[in-house]
This record gives C-alpha cells, structure tokens and sequence, in this order.
C-alpha cells in the first residue's frame, strides 16, 4: 500500500459545526503532516507530528485541533471555523529523516465553510 | 518573506521540446531540494529531489540543477509531453529533525499539442 487515504474528499460545514478529518496510511512512515492549501497558493504546513508526537504547530488558530491517534491515523479536528478557512486539506507522510525521497500527499479534503 | 520563489506563474511550451521550470530559494540551512507536480483536485506527487551537495540528477525524461551559490534550482523536462501540462511546485526541505517541506508559489505549465 503506497497511499495517503483521506476522508471525506468533499465537506460543507457550518460555522457553528464540529466536524474532523481523517487521513490514513500504511507505509510505515512515521511523520504526518497537514498543510492548508488555497487557490492559486503553495501549501502551507499547518502542523508535523513525528512518532506520534506534535512536533510543530505554525501557529495554527486552536479551531484547527490536531490528533495522532496511532503511527497510521491522523485527525483533524474542526469546530467554530470561519469561511476564510474554506480550502484544500492536504495531509502527507514521510519516514523521518527520509523525506529526500518526497512526502507522499493524499488527494484531499475540499472544505468548505458556509 | 517567501523562502521559495517561483517567479513564473505560468509556461507554455510546444509538445517535444523542453520545458525549464526554475525555483529560488533564501534559506542556506535548506538540505533538499523537491519537485511536485500537481493535478486540479488531487494532491501533489513527488517527481525527482535533488540533495545541497549535489548540482545535477537526472530521472529519465527529468532532470533537476542546483546552483548553490546562485541559491537557485531549475526543472528540465525533455521532450515535454501533453501529459506534463500540470502544476508544478518547488520545495525545499527545512535539515531541522521535523524535515518540513515550503513550497514555492507553484508554476503553471502548458504542453501543447
């Protein structure tokens, strides 16, 4: 298995909803990422966990919460967002000191926030 | 201040002939260098990495130069295919223990037919 699975690939939420995102994979890597994309931008990394660990947080709003629940699940967890936070999710994964050889990104959460 | 920079928004190029797409980074501690390229609603997949103490390497019809001193690398793809036509990002990995990757603003390229 050579893939990050993310779910769902689509979402519209409210600004008063919780809701999160997952993002799975199989490939032994133990660093994940989630970055922020917006039309026409970079992505921007949002937060690194490695071995499980929260190892940087770039300043994310607390409304974007973080979860590594095992060295395969990564969670996203989102409550009170604002619209300016509609975007694409990416999450990626990489084996630590190996990412030479590229992370590999899921496809995506399209979120938007109504 | 953007630590990667990829001046060109956008590239159009004749199908067979080469496509150079190039990159600037400010950032000395920056160990290696990465390519994505990138389709409309898919996230992006690793094409070709380049390590600081090389200049040059090459994966087939790709093939990415570094240029240290000039703190610039650029993409080669020969001959350019309308497959190519994608988004393609420039990356450079932070040599920290987290190994975050920042991506330049992306470049629109056109292969056309």
């Amino acid at each position: 298995d050579t893939e990050v699975t993310q779910t769902p690939k689509h979402l519209v939420m409210g600004m008063t909803n919780k809701k999160s995102l997952k993002c799975e994979q199989h490939m032994g890597h133990r660093a994940m990422y989630w970055y922020k994309q917006k039309a026409k931008k970079p992505p921007e990394l949002m937060f690194v966990y490695s071995y499980e660990k929260l190892s940087i947080n770039e300043s994310v709003p607390s409304r974007f919460s973080p979860e590594c629940p095992n060295s395969s699940l990564l969670n996203l967890h989102l409550h009170a967002l604002q619209p300016e936070d509609s975007a694409l999710y990416l999450c990626a994964s990489s084996h630590p000191g190996q990412g030479h050889y590229g992370y590999t990104f899921g496809s995506g959460t399209r979120l938007t926030v109504v | 201040d953007q630590q990667v920079k990829q001046n060109s928004p956008s590239l159009s190029v004749q199908e067979g002939r080469i496509s150079i797409l190039n990159c600037d980074y400010t950032n000395s501690m920056f160990d290696y260098f990465l390519w994505y390229k990138k389709y409309p609603a898919e996230g992006p997949t690793f094409l070709i990495s380049i390590s600081s103490i090389k200049d040059k390497n090459e994966d087939g019809r790709f093939t990415v130069f570094l240029n240290k001193s000039a703190k610039h690398l650029s993409l080669h793809i020969v001959p350019s295919q309308p497959g190519d036509s994608a988004v393609y990002f420039c990356a450079a990995r932070s040599s920290g223990s987290a190994r975050q990757l920042t991506f330049g603003s992306g470049t629109q390229l056109t292969v056309l037919p």
